[in-house]
């Protein structure tokens, strides 16, 4: 079974950073791309990152790019957004997600929550 | 920057069809996806390629394409099927974004 878990989000002051992490299983993490998206309490969903499956090509959305960082480990099958000079309107639910074959978004993880207050 | 345009809610009865349409310049060269998300919890693919259908996914939906704008058509709507909508396209760049999303009230 296809199981992707978000962890790390939490509380933080504006100016401050977060990892997030997404532990893949149940399927060959290193043959496929994958995504994190957000989505701000009642909002819509934003793409934030994306990655290739072997970590060389990244996407950024430009509200994230310069302050954010994709990354994965294969090997630990683990998707990894780290998160530098968070503001307010960072804050929101982060979910990974796969690309599929047809390039769906087709396994979500629950989301990991991220606030940023003082 | 590249947008996507979903009415923000569609209301239909029981057993009725409830359209949801995706507008954007690029869709007549890129594929649409359509995702449902219930309260509280993570999207579900819906339907891919601006038509097909993942396994498991119940035939009254099903999407369709005409120029800049993709519809989602859900047959003979059940109340379960309450719930935001969002169509996912990209453009070329590429730079991947969601529609604004829509609630669907089934009354």
């Amino acid at each position: 079974e296809v199981q992707l878990v978000e962890s790390g989000g939490g509380l933080v002051q504006p100016g401050g950073s977060l990892r997030l992490s997404c532990a893949a299983s149940g399927f060959t993490f290193s043959g496929y791309a994958m995504h994190w998206v957000r989505q701000a309490p009642g909002k819509g969903l934003e793409y934030v990152s994306a990655l290739s499956n072997n970590g060389v090509t990244t996407y950024y959305a430009n509200s994230v790019k310069g302050r954010f960082t994709i990354s994965r480990d294969n090997f630990k099958n683990t998707l990894y957004l780290q998160m530098d000079s968070l503001r307010a309107d960072d804050m929101a639910v982060y979910y990974c997600a796969r690309v599929g074959v047809n390039s769906e978004l087709d396994y979500w993880g629950q989301g990991t929550l991220v606030t940023v207050s003082s | 920057s590249y947008e996507l345009t979903q009415p923000p809610s569609v209301s239909v009865s029981p057993g009725q069809t409830a359209r949801i349409t995706c507008s954007g310049d690029a869709l007549p060269k890129q594929y649409v996806y359509w995702y449902q998300q219930k309260p509280g919890q993570a999207p579900v693919v819906l339907i891919y390629k601006n038509s097909e259908r993942p396994s498991g996914i119940p035939e009254r939906f099903s999407g369709s394409s005409s120029g800049t704008t993709v519809t989602l058509t859900i047959s003979g709507v059940q109340a379960e099927d309450e719930a935001d909508y969002f169509c996912q396209s990209a453009d070329s760049s590429p730079t991947w974004v969601f529609g604004g999303g829509t609630k669907l009230t089934v009354l």
